[in-house]
């Protein structure tokens, strides 16, 4: 899992303001997925790619936009129509066929102020 | 919808001891069911997953045991360390919108082992 990237660590997002969380993996994974992490919550799904130029909603994507223009990458926008954008957010990403392993990112934090 | 129960929430035992951590899913379609360490700040690691052909697998001190026929599958921790404490989730995959190979997480359990 070294081989997914996030960034920034940290993320501050100001009121009625669109922010992207970078995801990049040299793993030659095919699908990637974006989770969201509250305290208590566990981790819920918000978009997921099976491959390129193709993404799927998730549980939880109201508020959240997508892209995936390049296999290696898969960013995320919080866009201003998420009024509780504060959470961890985990990318993880797995190979498309055989062994279903999901490996995770470091995350990004994402704090309003 | 589809979902993973996990319990308990939290869970403290002393160093030595054992730690056992059960999920619960719900799609009978479930086939594979890894587990997740996660420590403080950090991202979820990958410690030990079963599929459902098998019905024990085991790793130096972790073990799973799955039941297909309750749909319950459970983490064995012995000998539990300091180290081992962090917040354990468990998962199932499932198939979302017609894709295979998604994951459905448990809300986690807080594992404590104290020294």
């Amino acid at each position: 899992d070294g081989g997914i990237t996030q960034s920034p660590k940290y993320l501050f997002r100001k009121e009625g303001q669109n922010v992207t969380l970078s995801c990049e993996q040299n793993l030659n994974h095919d699908a990637m997925y974006w989770y969201r992490q509250d305290p208590g919550q566990g981790l819920r799904l918000i978009y997921y790619s099976q491959i390129v130029n193709d993404f799927q909603k998730g549980d939880i994507a109201e508020g959240y936009s997508v892209s995936r223009e390049k296999k290696e990458s898969f960013p995320l926008t919080v866009t201003s129509a998420q009024k509780n954008p504060t959470a961890f957010y985990l990318c993880a990403s797995r190979h498309r066929h055989g062994k279903e392993t999901q490996y995770f990112g470091p995350g990004t934090r994402l704090l309003v102020l | 919808g589809e979902n993973v129960e996990q319990h308990p929430s939290t869970l403290s035992v002393q160093e030595g001891d054992s730690a056992v951590i059960k999920c619960t899913y719900s799609d009978s379609a479930s086939n594979y069911f890894p587990w997740y360490k996660q420590e403080l700040g950090k991202r979820p690691q990958l410690i030990i997953d079963i599929r459902s052909n098998v019905g024990e697998k085991k790793d130096q001190r972790i073990a799973v045991t799955l039941n297909k026929t309750a749909k319950h599958f459970s983490l064995h921790i012995t000998e539990t360390q300091p180290e081992d404490s962090a917040v354990y989730f468990c998962a199932a995959s499932f198939n979302y919108g017609g894709s295979q190979g998604n994951l459905i997480f448990g809300k986690g359990t807080k594992l404590s082992v104290k020294p």
